[in-house]
């Protein structure tokens, strides 16, 4: 099956400092990824629609400098909260679409903590 | 924008009985209707979908109706056991554009011995 791995899958940082997370489809292709934002007992919430080789699409409210995404390859889009600070932790998820199945896997997510 | 609703936010059943959970969407273009189990601290797993030109699938214990005129569809799940208990997600998006899901607001499952 298709696999999409997250990682970290837990960080803690400080207030002010970035954080980097990685969102990799391990044995598909995946020209378009999605990063969700999931806060405790609600639903996913769409931030941005990554692209390979493309700037994001990002959702209405979601600050696109703060929340900065890069898809470079086909098998990698990458998450960066800028100068992050307590309410921006968060369960962060992102998905990717499988090129030729055209169905969409999800990572595990990663729990952001910032103190 | 798509819009999606679910019903209930929390269901609790008895094990062996039955289980049912109502979505509704609002773009008549969604023609993608995915199920997700997501468990506590973890990512959402798929668990059966269904496309719009399909009114009902069936895995095992685990079936989906789509009703496209009334724009809602449903997911029932058999013979419960206590670990179906989760929170339950449906998803609404268009398939051949690659648009993103957009997900209902989930149901909690509670399934008791």
């Amino acid at each position: 099956g298709a696999v999409v791995s997250q990682h970290p899958s837990r960080v803690i940082c400080k207030s002010g400092t970035s954080v980097k997370i990685e969102c990799r489809s391990l044995d598909f292709q995946a020209t378009t990824m999605f990063w969700y934002r999931q806060f405790p007992k609600q639903s996913l919430m769409l931030m941005a629609t990554s692209n390979e080789g493309s700037k994001a699409t990002y959702e209405q409210g979601v600050e696109k400098d703060k929340f900065l995404i890069n898809h470079a390859s086909l098998t990698l889009s990458t998450l960066t909260v800028t100068s992050a600070h307590p309410e921006d932790s968060s369960f962060y998820i992102c998905s990717a679409k499988h090129n030729l199945w055209n169905t969409i896997y999800f990572g595990e997510g990663s729990w952001l903590t910032v103190v | 924008g798509e819009n999606v609703e679910q019903h209930p936010s929390t269901l609790s059943v008895q094990e062996g009985d039955s289980a049912v959970i109502k979505c509704t969407y609002s773009d008549s273009a969604s023609n993608y209707f995915p199920w997700y189990k997501q468990e506590l601290g973890k990512g959402p797993q798929l668990i059966i979908d269904i496309r719009s030109n399909v009114g009902e699938k069936k895995d095992q214990r685990i079936a989906v109706t789509l009703n496209k005129t009334a724009k809602h569809f449903s997911l029932h799940i058999t013979e419960t056991q206590p670990e179906d208990s989760a929170v339950y997600f449906c998803a609404a998006s268009i398939r051949q554009a690659g648009t993103a899901l957009i997900f209902g607001k989930g149901t909690t499952l509670s399934v008791s011995s």
